[in-house]
């Protein structure tokens, strides 16, 4: 068990839809990553948080965004969907802001109908 | 554009025997070399690093190699066990630990 939990499991939804996935990191930690892992594809990094400052940006698409709260916990909405969003959406925590991504959530699978 | 590659999507090994999984990158601002094993409906698990001040680092059964000069990474598993069967993935970063980039990985097949 990681410790980073990771709501839904599972979405299924249609094109031009909006979703929120939810991402609560390890007990300690400061630091959120969101990841994409497109079918046979590695991780392409979305975004990473720390302490509720966005610190660093990767191939994240304007119709998504994302957001740390006081609590820490970490949000990723993903809006205007298009087919090719369908992914398995990970998010990924560590205690610094210049750690490697250390502990991972199981991840959110996306399926666009 | 794949700045870390994995092109092996697939490796079949014996019980006791050395795996060997290896991984490319283009980018020679990398100082930051990772291994992570993800099993099925599980998010990924980091395993091993390796900064550009080493070729080697070892822990237990699992030692990354690095070749900077041929940008070239490898990590050993040995002996391999049926347990290690998994997807490995290798990421690199720059010296500022900003961004991760993962390759698309390499499915460990460990058979009994």
């Amino acid at each position: 068990d990681s410790g980073v939990t990771q709501t839904p499991k599972h979405l299924i939804t249609a094109t031009g839809q909006r979703v929120t996935l939810r991402c609560s990191p390890r007990s300690g930690d400061l630091s959120v990553y969101w990841y994409q892992q497109s079918l046979d594809q590695g991780l392409q990094f979305l975004i990473q948080y720390y302490n509720g400052e966005e610190r660093a940006k990767g191939n994240i698409l304007e119709r998504f965004s994302a957001q740390q709260f006081p609590d820490l916990h970490s949000e990723l909405n993903l809006s205007s969907l298009e087919l090719g969003d369908s992914a398995l959406y990970f998010c990924a925590s560590s205690v610094e802001a210049r750690d490697q991504p250390q502990h991972f959530g199981d991840g959110t699978r996306l399926s666009i109908l | 554009d794949q700045q870390v590659k994995q092109n092996s999507p697939s490796l079949s090994v014996q019980e006791g025997r050395i795996s060997i999984l290896n991984c490319d990158y283009t980018n020679s601002m990398f100082d930051y070399f990772l291994w992570y094993k993800k099993y099925p409906a599980e998010g990924p698990t980091f395993l091993i690093s390796i900064s550009s001040i080493k070729d080697k680092n070892e822990d237990g059964r699992f030692t990354v190699f690095l070749n900077k000069s041929a940008k070239h990474l490898s990590l050993h598993i040995v002996p391999s066990q049926p347990g290690d069967s998994a997807v490995y993935f290798c990421a690199a970063s720059g010296y500022n630990f900003n961004k991760f980039y993962f390759g698309s990985g390499t499915k460990l097949n460990v058979k009994p």
